[in-house]
């Protein structure tokens, strides 16, 4: 079965902590591609990150970083040094290669950060 | 265009009426993909086109929803005798082909209420 897991419901921090959102994956395809996308206050869904499941290096990208972990079936993602612009709610998503091109997405994670 | 685009952005009908939904991709995306976000939840995915095909359509809750693309480009999503249980945000995305390895990029969504 293809299922993502974002245990987190709602986290909150005060500005300037880090903070790491879960995302734990189940997939029966050996090729697969893990998402993390941003919904703002706004709630335009906006593309973080893609990584496909060849690739288990870390991705960091200013703030955020990424880290995938085939062995435990996650993909978590790290915000370094928060700020109020990331609040927002956080998906994490999962398409396989012979699941019909399908997303599956968690139920998000709702950050709150505190100024 | 520059985005996805989708109207009416809220739309609020009366139970037993029909609402149709509009999305206009990204120019020259040939994949488009319909998904539901319910309050508090995640993101259901609903049915994907592939130019103007729909070769799968498991994901419509009931056969009150029915989706059409025209052109290769705009689609309708159409829902008859909408329920109380449709209100929701129906999201739109595009991506260049109906791949695992392509981005979803979305729209800002319509968001049905229905009384």
């Amino acid at each position: 079965a293809q299922k993502v897991t974002q245990a987190q419901t709602e986290i909150s921090v005060v500005e300037k902590e880090d903070v790491t959102l879960d995302c734990v994956y189940e997939t029966r395809d050996t090729t697969y591609y893990l998402f993390w996308y941003k919904q703002p206050p706004s709630g335009e869904l906006v593309f973080l990150i893609r990584r496909n499941s060849f690739d288990e290096q870390n991705e960091i990208s200013g703030r955020y970083s990424w880290n995938f972990q085939k062995s435990t079936s996650s993909f978590n993602f790290t915000i370094t040094a928060s700020q109020v612009v990331d609040s927002a709610v956080y998906f994490c998503a999962l398409s396989g290669a012979n699941t019909g091109n399908q997303f599956y997405f968690g139920t998000g994670t709702s950050l709150t950060v505190i100024p | 265009g520059a985005g996805v685009s989708q109207s009416p952005s809220n739309k609020v009908t009366e139970k037993g009426k029909d609402v149709e939904l509009r999305c206009d991709p990204i120019s020259g995306h040939t994949a488009l993909y319909w998904y539901r976000q319910s309050l508090g939840q995640g993101l259901e995915f609903l049915i994907y086109f592939q130019g103007n095909s729909a070769p799968d359509k498991s994901g419509l809750p009931s056969d009150r929803f029915s989706a059409e693309r025209t052109g290769g480009s705009v689609s309708t999503l159409t829902i008859q005798r909408t329920q109380q249980e449709d209100s929701a945000v129906y999201l739109c995305a595009s991506s260049l082909v109906v791949r695992a390895t392509d981005t979803q990029y979305f729209g800002p969504g319509t968001r049905l209420t229905v009384l």
